[in-house]
């Protein structure tokens, strides 16, 4: 299975909304409500941030949001915050009942 | 709150067998799909596979004919095994609970293992 195919880079200023993508097939992405996006810090190990596509965990910041079309997912964070600077990571379940992972996008707040 | 926490050897020689041990606490592993996620240095996620609370089992792929992933029900702990480790193997390794909606919902800390003679 491939690995999930998103922007190496993004960046924003403070206060600006970014979007990520995360490029799949019909077998992925495009096939199932199941893709959940994950937030890393340096060292540290990774955050849910976004599951069933559009749905935030308790306790995640309303300025995440998640879609899909078609066999891209999206990720978007409105009112860029330094905290925000990270890596982001999309998964979705498969057509084997197995997982893949996004290839990552470093998020850059100016 | 669930706590999840790997613990093995932090260096293992080439072609032997890597071997990781995840102990959960807050909840039993009875319940859920429990599964490992590795992350070489400076690389993304790689999902290995995951278990069931029944034992049921499935893999990446491309690491199947290397990974078993097994439980210990009365420990509350699971663990894997990857065989045949050569230095692409070195990565930093995560243990992780997944939800029945299929995303990983609580996360390990991670620990690293790095592949050398």
């Amino acid at each position: 299975q491939s690995a999930l195919t998103q922007p190496a880079s993004v960046s924003g200023s403070p206060g600006q909304s970014i979007t990520i993508s995360c490029t799949g097939t019909s077998s992925d992405v495009g096939g199932y409500k199941y893709v959940s996006w994950y937030q890393q810090h340096p060292g540290k190990a990774p955050k849910l941030m976004i599951y069933d596509v559009s749905n935030r965990p308790s306790g995640v910041s309303n300025r995440f949001s998640g879609s899909k079309s078609g066999n891209t997912a999206s990720l978007t964070i409105s009112g860029l915050q330094a905290e925000d600077e990270a890596d982001y990571y999309c998964s979705s379940y498969t057509s084997n009942s197995t997982y893949v992972f996004g290839t990552g996008t470093k998020v850059t707040v100016l | 709150q669930v706590q999840l926490q790997e613990s093995g050897p932090g260096l293992v020689k080439p072609s032997e067998t890597l071997s990781l041990t995840c102990t959960v606490s807050g909840g039993s592993i009875s319940r859920y799909y429990w599964s490992w996620i590795r992350q070489p240095p400076g690389k993304g996620l790689d999902w290995i596979g995951y278990i069931y609370y029944s034992g049921s089992t499935n893999y990446n792929p491309s690491l199947k004919s290397r990974v078993t992933i097994s439980k210990d029900t009365s420990k509350n702990q699971f663990s894997l095994k990857l065989s045949s480790v050569t230095a692409a193997d070195t990565a930093v390794y995560y243990c992780a609970r997944v939800q029945y909606d299929f995303f990983f919902e609580y996360w390990g800390q991670g620990t690293l293992v790095t592949v050398s003679s």
